[in-house]
């Protein structure tokens, strides 16, 4: 099974200032079609995860333009330049290349400072 | 609109049996795999199984081989989880999400297994 790991586990941010979290795979996400499948996913405190990226880049139909994903082969990054209140919760990077199954990393609790 | 809405999920003890079903609305729902993911409370994200379009490949986390079955009815734009022999660490929200990338995913409904 592939094994994703993020850091950090937490992340204290001021308002404005820039976020980022980091997440390791295994074995290179690259699949046989040539795309990288790495997904990124938001939960908000008491709400359902929320797609935010697919493909280590692409934002989601709605995602504000200061969520961006990048990174290749086993390593990737979600930044978000300016964080807001609303950027609260808990992100989780996800790859569907290599499954079943398919595997989350642990999350990482991004709050405000 | 896409509208994933999960029910039949409670309290149920050790060994017993519980079926869950996701409800779906909005999209053409055989044209997509369908999935089930789970979250312990204060944990994270575990994808359980998964279902193709037509119901004809599905796939199981291996803790829940042999005792979870995972099915869909295309006519009723339905998805189930059938969860028998239930353990004390299956407790979880259970949510179902569409495809295999999990574009979206439905508000959940919690199983709690204890006597």
């Amino acid at each position: 099974d592939v094994v994703m790991t993020q850091s950090p586990l937490s992340l204290s941010v001021t308002l404005g200032q820039p976020a980022s979290i980091s997440c390791r795979s295994s074995q290179s996400l690259v699949d046989s079609d040539g795309n990288t499948y790495l997904n990124w996913f938001q939960q908000r405190p008491g709400q359902s995860p929320r797609r935010l990226i697919y493909k280590v880049s692409n934002r989601d139909s709605g995602v504000p333009d200061r969520f961006s994903g990048s990174g290749s082969g086993t390593d990737f990054t979600l930044k978000i330049s300016r964080v807001e209140a609303e950027d609260v919760g808990v992100y989780y990077c996800m790859q569907p290349t290599l499954w079943p199954p398919l595997t989350f990393g642990g999350g990482t609790k991004v709050d405000i400072k | 609109e896409v509208q994933l809405v999960e029910s039949g999920g409670g309290l149920v003890q050790p060994g017993g049996s519980l079926r869950l079903s996701c409800a779906a609305s909005g999209f053409t729902f055989s044209s997509y795999w369908m999935s089930w993911v789970r979250q312990a409370p204060g944990k994270g994200l575990e994808w359980v199984a998964n279902v193709k379009k037509d119901g004809s490949e599905k796939n199981y986390v291996d803790s829940v081989k042999g005792r979870f079955t995972i099915s869909r009815d295309n006519a009723k734009n339905s998805l189930y989880l059938q969860m028998n022999s239930l353990r004390a660490e299956d407790t979880a929200v259970y949510y179902c999400a569409r495809e295999i990338a999990l574009r979206y995913w439905g508000q959940g409904t919690l199983v709690t297994v204890s006597s």
